[in-house]
């Protein structure tokens, strides 16, 4: 079965290091996204791409980066960690003629 | 940007019995698609139903259903005979036709009492 897969579950790290977050989905979907949700705003979008080479920003991208090389993964690099990053971080994708979004089961990451 | 709100941050509902809850948006597009999303304690968003702006007909899934009132851009979701496995996070998001992100509500959580 095709799926979606998000690693690590669980990270614990510390101010000012760089942190990647890996995504990878075998739905062979075109349109990838990241979304990061915490207490009382529901899923904010941070970075999405359209294919391969493609990324664009969403509406809380700043201190995060994203980079797609192949139409399997998208990982989401924090570029200097931040305590306000600390959250639940979830990975979607979708293709062209389904209408709706397929997630990870999230990254929780607490910044110390 | 679209938003999506779900104006209530948490309900409960007696086993058995039936709750609504609701969802309104805002666009200015007339092709767009509706979903509700359930997530558990386990954090594993789930689908639990999905409306085309285009239809009329109220989506139905087994005990699910919802009121979608296209002029009011409102959604309810509608939970008959409430079960102890509904008790959940439940995100109400939107879709456009045209531009395939998706925008979420900022969540409801349901509490079911036995």
């Amino acid at each position: 079965d095709a799926e979606i897969t998000q690693s690590p579950r669980h990270k614990i790290t510390e101010t000012g290091r760089q942190v990647t977050l890996a995504c990878h989905q075998t739905w062979n979907h075109n349109n990838m996204f990241w979304y990061r949700q915490d207490l009382g705003h529901g899923l904010r979008l941070i970075h999405y791409s359209y294919g391969v080479q493609d990324t664009n920003k969403g509406e809380v991208s700043d201190g995060y980066s994203v980079s797609r090389s192949n139409t399997e993964d998208l990982p989401l690099t924090l570029e200097s960690a931040a305590s306000s990053q600390t959250s639940v971080y979830f990975c979607a994708s979708s293709g062209p003629g389904d209408t709706e979004a397929f997630f990870g089961q999230g990254t929780r990451l607490t910044v110390v | 940007a679209q938003t999506v709100t779900q104006s209530q941050p948490e309900m409960s509902v007696q086993e058995a019995e039936t709750v609504t809850l609701s969802c309104t948006y805002d666009t200015s597009e007339s092709d767009y698609y509706l979903f509700w999303y359930k997530q558990p304690p386990s954090r594993q968003m789930i689908l639990v139903i999905r409306q085309e702006a285009y239809k009329q007909q109220n989506a139905t899934e087994n005990r699910f259903s919802v009121n979608f009132q296209k002029a009011a851009k409102s959604f309810s979701l509608k939970i008959s005979d409430s079960q102890l496995g509904d008790a959940a996070m439940y995100f109400c998001a939107y879709r456009s036709a045209h531009f395939n992100k998706f925008y979420f509500g900022s969540g409801t959580k349901l509490n079911v009492k036995p």
